[in-house]
């Protein structure tokens, strides 16, 4: 399977904390993507990290990629209630999504 | 620009019948990718179609088929309906220019299968 791993499976964290989710994956790859999933919703992008890419922002969002290692990490910074959700990774090539991290912050 | 249609919303079904989702992609996509997800296996890719081809397929029985038109809307069919097909099934379109690669999500078809 090339499907890609988050680990923890599931965090909880008080507001202001800073949550940080691990994703692992099999293959090489060109880009990697996070993506979050509110309950029973659909899911939302959040980044994309090219391959030759190290680190990359988004407000709160910080993302690094090892692709020696084939592991990607999301940090959200100062968290709040509303981050509460499901967050996956996903490698673009082959649109294999990991099992994702439950993430639960509690005000 | 409207976003990704799935329909039904939601759908009871009893073991042995069929059933046909629909998902309208956002305008100008085309490229639509079809995932199921249930709370005991995740998110598992079923088949991605580009301008009615078929690209890639995931690891599902031959009762899990889809196709996609000329107008790039897409349909997925279950067929000879087992309990353990009740799921979330999320249908994403994405423009595939260039290597952005994002892909945008509808709000899914919620089947429940008795």
């Amino acid at each position: 399977s090339q499907q890609g791993e988050e680990d923890p499976q599931a965090l909880s964290i008080q507001e202001g904390e800073n949550a940080t989710m691990n994703c692992s994956y099999k293959t090489s790859i060109n880009n990697l993507q996070w993506y979050r999933q509110n309950s029973g919703r659909g899911l939302v992008h959040l980044i994309l990290i090219r391959s030759n890419e190290r680190e990359k922002h988004s407000g709160r969002l910080r993302v690094t990629l090892d692709t020696s290692k084939k592991s990607s990490s999301l940090l959200i910074t100062a968290s709040r209630a509303a981050d509460t959700a499901s967050y996956f990774c996903a490698t673009f090539d082959k649109l294999i999504f990991g099992t994702g991290t439950r993430l639960q912050v509690f005000p | 620009k409207a976003g990704v249609t799935q329909t039904p919303r939601y759908l009871i079904k009893t073991r042995g019948q069929q059933v046909t989702l629909s998902c309208s992609p956002i305008s100008g996509h085309r490229s639509v990718s079809w995932y199921q997800q249930t709370p005991g296996q995740g998110l598992q890719f079923l088949f991605e179609y580009f301008s009615e081809t078929q690209r890639n397929k995931g690891n599902f029985p031959g009762r899990f088929s889809g196709r996609q038109f000329s107008n790039s809307r897409s349909e997925m069919n279950v067929s000879t309906l087992e309990l353990g097909d009740s799921a979330l099934y999320l249908c994403a379109s994405s423009s595939r220019t260039g290597d952005s690669g994002e892909l945008f999500f509808g709000e899914g078809s919620r089947l429940t299968v008795l």
